[in-house]
């Protein structure tokens, strides 16, 4: 199905701490990208990073770091040192042809 | 930087009446997205175009249509508005079509079918 999933419906976590948002992916295609995107409580979606998939290099910025593994199909997002604004719902998603195709997303709530 | 614009942000609608959204891509966007996403949903494709032809179409229904006009901006028709049809309507465009492209989304049009 080339599916998106986020096995983590919702996570909650104290402020300042490290928080991992995991994503595991279906893909039957050589060439493909990866997505992150944040929705806060106001409903936007804010797009985060892209990855393509023939670069595995991880990427920080910020407090925000991405690793990207071929071998076992996963892009996850680390947030370093939480805070209260990053209280959202966060979505991986992947390319099929033009569209985006979402998972289900990760409810990430920081508590203060 | 400029953003995707999308009108109106709020949309309320009646059962059986029509709707239509709006969307304004960014400067030099060709390609235009729309999503919908239902509550505590994933966005979901409705339909694509680029140099204003439908280049994919999705789970869109029969009672809505789309086009985009030559300025590039789109709008979505939607007719005998259902209550299931109250969603967060999201409109993204990008720099060309394809999957190398970026899709920068809008801020969403709420739309409530009571």
């Amino acid at each position: 199905a080339q599916k998106v999933t986020q096995a983590q419906t919702e996570i909650s976590v104290v402020e300042k701490e490290d928080v991992t948002l995991d994503c595991v992916y279906e893909t039957r295609d050589t060439t493909y990208y990866l997505f992150w995107y944040k929705q806060p409580p106001s409903g936007e979606l804010v797009f985060l990073i892209r990855r393509n998939s023939f670069d595995e290099q991880n990427e920080i910025s910020g407090r925000y770091s991405w690793n990207f593994q071929k071998s076992t199909s996963s892009f996850n997002f680390t947030i370093t040192a939480s805070q209260v604004v990053d209280s959202a719902v966060y979505f991986c998603a992947r390319n099929r042809d033009d569209k985006i195709i979402f998972g289900k997303g990760t409810r990430l709530h920081i508590l203060p | 930087a400029a953003g995707v614009i999308q009108s109106p942000r709020h949309l309320i609608k009646e059962k059986r009446e029509t709707a239509t959204l709006k969307c304004y891509p960014i400067p030099r966007h060709d390609t235009v997205y729309w999503y919908q996403q239902g509550p505590g949903q994933d966005p979901q494709f409705l339909i694509s175009f680029y140099e204003k032809m439908q280049s994919d179409k999705g789970s869109i229904p029969d009672r809505f249509s789309a086009q985009q006009f030559s300025d590039y901006h789109s709008e979505l028709n939607m007719s005998s508005l259902e209550l299931g049809d109250s969603a967060l309507y999201f409109c993204a465009s990008s720099a060309d079509r394809g999957h190398q492209e970026t899709q920068y989304f809008g801020p969403g049009t709420r739309l409530l079918v009571l």
